[in-house]
């Protein structure tokens, strides 16, 4: 597709059940990243994926959150067990590469989103 | 570490008035500088942004930015504003490496007819 797909946009679970927010990034693009916005905050950093390999999960809040991209294109978040403060929206992003210390300035597109409430 | 420190939650202008919307950021190493608009329900759009080079950057839409490093500063400004500026607007910081982005708390802004 032309965009970042997010899917499902809007996503109401009952707390304590387990959902799964899917991420289609733009075709060809390396890096994907997700970002947790909580409501009246700015984005807040998760997680990153090079291809298949999960770099980083330092931003993940605890081990009730879990990603995953094992084919280097399609990316799943998954809450466990959800609590009403994981109430938020889950931005996914990718960019077409980077490199491991290098500083590459390639723009990163943001999909619109997909809304979680707890309830 | 790195973090943005955006001045004012909400500022408003006239339609046609400047526009100037403020991003004070702290980094340990030479930062690469982002402004992002948000509409309502929607996702984060790219403005504009500072890797290195000049130092006034232009986006889109009319905006620009200049990164002053002395006052830490990548303020953001419009001559003239229109209604459909209307919208969040996001600062953010990043680095080397993998471009993790730090985010400021976003500044709303209003435009009045």
């Amino acid at each position: 597709g032309a965009g970042v797909s997010q899917s499902p946009r809007y996503k109401v679970a009952k707390r304590g059940q387990d959902v799964a927010l899917r991420c289609d990034p733009i075709s060809g693009h390396v890096s994907l990243f997700w970002y947790q916005q909580a409501l009246g905050q700015g984005p807040e950093f998760l997680t990153y994926f090079q291809n298949e390999a999960q770099l980083d999960k330092s931003g993940l809040p605890s081990d009730r959150f879990f990603a995953e991209r094992p084919e280097g294109s399609v990316s799943t978040l998954k809450i466990q067990r959800t609590q009403q403060e994981d109430s938020a929206v889950y931005l996914c992003a990718s960019s077409l590469r980077t490199r491991q210390g290098t500083s590459s300035g390639n723009t990163i597109y943001f999909g619109e989103g997909s809304w979680l409430t707890v309830v | 570490a790195q973090s943005v420190t955006q001045l004012g939650s909400h500022v408003s202008v006239s339609e046609g008035a400047l526009v100037l919307l403020r991003c004070n950021y702290s980094s340990s190493v030479p930062p690469y500088l982002f402004w992002y608009v948000q509409y309502p329900n929607q996702g984060l759009q790219l403005l504009l942004k500072y890797t290195t080079g000049a130092t006034l950057v232009k986006g889109i839409n009319g905006f620009e930015a200049e990164f002053k490093k002395s006052e830490t500063s990548f303020h953001l400004t419009k001559p003239s504003a229109h209604m459909s500026d209307a919208a969040e607007y996001f600062c953010a910081v990043g680095g080397t490496g993998f471009q993790k982005l730090v985010f400021g708390t976003g500044t709303r802004l209003l435009v009045s007819p």
